[in-house]
């Protein structure tokens, strides 16, 4: 059974400073991993789709790594803003139907 | 590309009766899945339909839950006899077929609140 685990729980920086956050999965037989934004009382926004066979995406100041045999990714966020405040989650797909299996997410706060 | 459409946006209902939500996905995804999220939590997997078939079914959805999908557009979920334990946001996904590496796209949810 997948397990999706991310550290921290919740992340507050200042504004400007550069940060990583951490998605971890127990089963390495992944098709690719997706990392969300959810602001509070909304649906998930997608980032990033990390395919198995690639180490990194990058959209702008985001840049996702994947490390399959390690069964762990990165989110790093360049220069945060308070703009990037927000839940961010990792999910992995399950079976032929793709079924997304969550992190429970980090909270971020960038305070101005 | 419209997004995903969920309606209606919040629900509030006494507990026994039932509820009933609907998705429209983005237009050309033939794949569609139902999540449920409470607070704090990342979305867990409810069930998932390409074009009108339901092919997989979580645990979770016990039997007072169901979802159609009748001309493979549209997607309903209904609650029986909802509990307190039912509240939570619902959340619809939809996804093109065709390999493992279609993104999912969220719309922005129901939030289910019983009394």
């Amino acid at each position: 059974k997948q397990e999706v685990t991310q550290i921290p729980a919740a992340l507050s920086v200042p504004e400007g400073e550069n940060l990583v956050l951490n998605c971890s999965f127990t089963d390495s037989a992944i098709y690719n991993l997706q990392w969300f934004r959810q602001d509070p009382g909304k649906g998930l926004t997608s980032l990033l789709l990390i395919q198995s066979s690639q180490r990194e995406q990058t959209s702008g100041r985001l840049n996702a790594s994947l490390d399959k045999s390690s069964g762990r990714s990165t989110l790093y966020i360049a220069a945060s803003q308070p703009g990037d405040s927000a839940t961010y989650l990792c999910a992995v797909p399950l079976g032929a139907g793709n079924m997304l299996t969550f992190g429970g997410g980090t909270r971020l706060m960038v305070k101005p | 590309d419209t997004g995903v459409s969920q309606n209606p946006r919040h629900k509030i209902t006494k507990r026994g009766q039932n509820v009933t939500f609907r998705c429209d996905p983005i237009s050309e995804h033939n794949r569609l899945y139902w999540y449920r999220q409470t607070l704090g939590q990342g979305p867990e997997f409810l069930t998932y339909f390409q074009n009108e078939a339901q092919l997989e079914k979580s645990r979770l959805l016990s039997d007072r839950f169901s979802a159609e999908r009748p001309k493979g557009s549209f997607s309903t979920l209904e609650i029986q006899r909802t509990e307190q334990g039912d509240s939570a946001m619902y959340l619809c996904a939809s996804s093109r077929s065709g390999g493992g590496n279609q993104p999912q796209h969220f719309g922005d949810g129901t939030r289910l609140s019983i009394l």
